[in-house]
């Protein structure tokens, strides 16, 4: 079993649909979680920091569940350019630091 | 500022040959990585850093080496590529990534 896992989609939208992604890791040391962007043969470029309580960045808004070790995204009023991959990134600063990346989640808005 | 560079951006090198990728930044981080990304696999953890001076093993480290003498730079040395090196390979710096290089082993 990946320790970070994804669904790849595609996930096809329509312009200003709301859509959300999930993730789910399986190391209960987790201790930081993000999402990263990934556009087509581009570097990843990290889109937001997931905390407990939940945190919102425009139309943009990551959730941790511990309990369930899960991970969401929810992207509301879909634009054109969100079109891309979305990673589902979980460090284990114990004493490693390393960053272990899900395969990804592919979005594609449609006009 | 630069953030997170690499070189070369390209290179083709043919079955044996040898080569050294470089990443430097500019951020003071301690941590730094290297993956590897191959078409439908996602981010492979090669190798990484937790500081200058120590070197630890990801997941994929079989035919790579890496040392970090200077804090700012990590490198990556393929000492006899191979055909199964053909990837995009991405140096990380905290939670920065380089550009990218496209290495192509025919």
């Amino acid at each position: 079993r990946k320790e970070v896992e994804q669904d790849p989609g595609p996930f096809n939208v329509p312009e200003g649909a709301t859509v959300a992604f999930n993730c789910t890791y399986s190391n209960s040391a987790s201790q930081s979680f993000f999402w990263y962007r990934q556009d087509c043969r581009k570097e990843p470029k990290l889109l937001m920091s997931v905390y407990s309580s939940g945190n919102e960045d425009g139309r943009f808004t990551a959730q941790l569940n511990r309990a369930s070790q899960y991970i969401s995204l929810l992207i509301r009023d879909s634009k054109l350019s969100d079109s891309a991959t979305y990673l589902c990134v979980v460090n284990r600063r114990s004493n490693t630091g390393k960053l272990i990346f899900g395969q990804g989640t592919t979005l594609q808005v449609k006009p | 500022n630069a953030g997170v560079t690499q070189t070369p951006k390209f290179r083709v090198l043919k079955t044996g040959q040898s080569m050294t990728l470089l990443c430097a930044q500019d951020m003071n981080h301690e941590y730094m990585y290297w993956y590897r990304q191959d078409p439908g696999m996602g981010l492979r953890l090669i190798h990484y850093s937790v500081g200058e001076g120590t070197t630890a093993k990801g997941e994929v480290p079989d035919g790579y080496n890496v040392s970090r003498l200077k804090k700012q730079n990590f490198l990556l040395g393929l000492e006899s590529a191979a055909p199964s090196q053909t990837s995009v390979y991405f140096c990380a710096s905290g939670g920065y990534f380089g550009p990218g290089t496209r290495l192509t082993v025919t």
